[in-house]
């Protein structure tokens, strides 16, 4: 049973440039969270999908916008980067429901030069 | 704002110890508290969730403790070993479908 996986892996962009990055959930999970993370730091909520609709939001500019497919795989747009952008993006699945664990994808690293 | 704190500064301890991690919480009542193990480079794995209404929860070598009176949750790593270093990360959940909000997390070092 494959968990959650993303595309790409690595990836080299310049400012200003937009990027997509891919997730596809875990089987049978239904919910999509996207997370941003730094060097050193934890990881931080960007959004999160369910019903191909964005239900949370954290503090993320409207440059980072996202989608959800009818299958429940999703999407991170991200336009006009900016040399802050470079972290590692994080796609979690999980079932709906209340105190659902996450399972995370290896993630997609993100350097803008 | 609701704030997660962990121990800034990494752990360092010697194989076969016990590793005690802490994980305080503010403007939070949450129902549940889940703790994650993270490896560099690499996404988060879950590790183990305990209720408001549990005191304790243990896995294999693993406990974790929940005291919503001071607000903080403990994690304990008993006979420790070199492959238990990674990253440990606190995630205290309100009930419903809200997000989830991690803190910075401990990095633990077990050195032979």
């Amino acid at each position: 049973d494959a968990g959650v996986t993303q595309s790409p892996t690595h990836l080299i962009k310049t400012r200003g440039q937009q990027v997509t990055l891919r997730c596809s959930p875990k089987s049978g999970h239904d919910t999509v969270s996207w997370y941003q993370q730094a060097l050193g730091q934890g990881p931080q909520f960007i959004f999160q999908y369910y019903e191909e609709e964005e239900r949370q939001r954290g503090n993320f500019p409207d440059r980072f916008s996202g989608h959800q497919f009818p299958n429940y795989s999703s999407e991170l747009n991200v336009n006009a980067l900016l040399l802050g952008d470079s972290a590692l993006y994080l796609c979690a699945s999980s079932p709906r429901g209340p105190g659902n664990v996450l399972t995370f994808g290896a993630g997609s690293r993100l350097t803008v030069l | 704002s609701q704030k997660i704190e962990q121990n800034s500064e990494a752990l360092n301890i010697q194989e076969g110890k016990t590793a005690t991690l802490t994980c305080n919480y503010t403007n939070y009542s949450p129902a549940y508290l889940q703790w994650y193990r993270q490896d560099p480079g690499r996404g988060p794995v879950f590790l183990l969730l305990i209720r408001e209404n549990e005191k304790e929860k243990r896995k294999e070598r693993l406990k974790v403790t929940f005291d919503t009176t001071l607000k903080q949750s403990l994690f304990h790593i008993t006979a420790s070993q070199p492959a238990d270093s990674a990253t440990y990360l606190c995630v205290p959940r309100s009930g419903g479908y809200n997000k989830l909000i991690f803190g910075a997390g401990t990095r633990l070092a077990v050195h032979p």
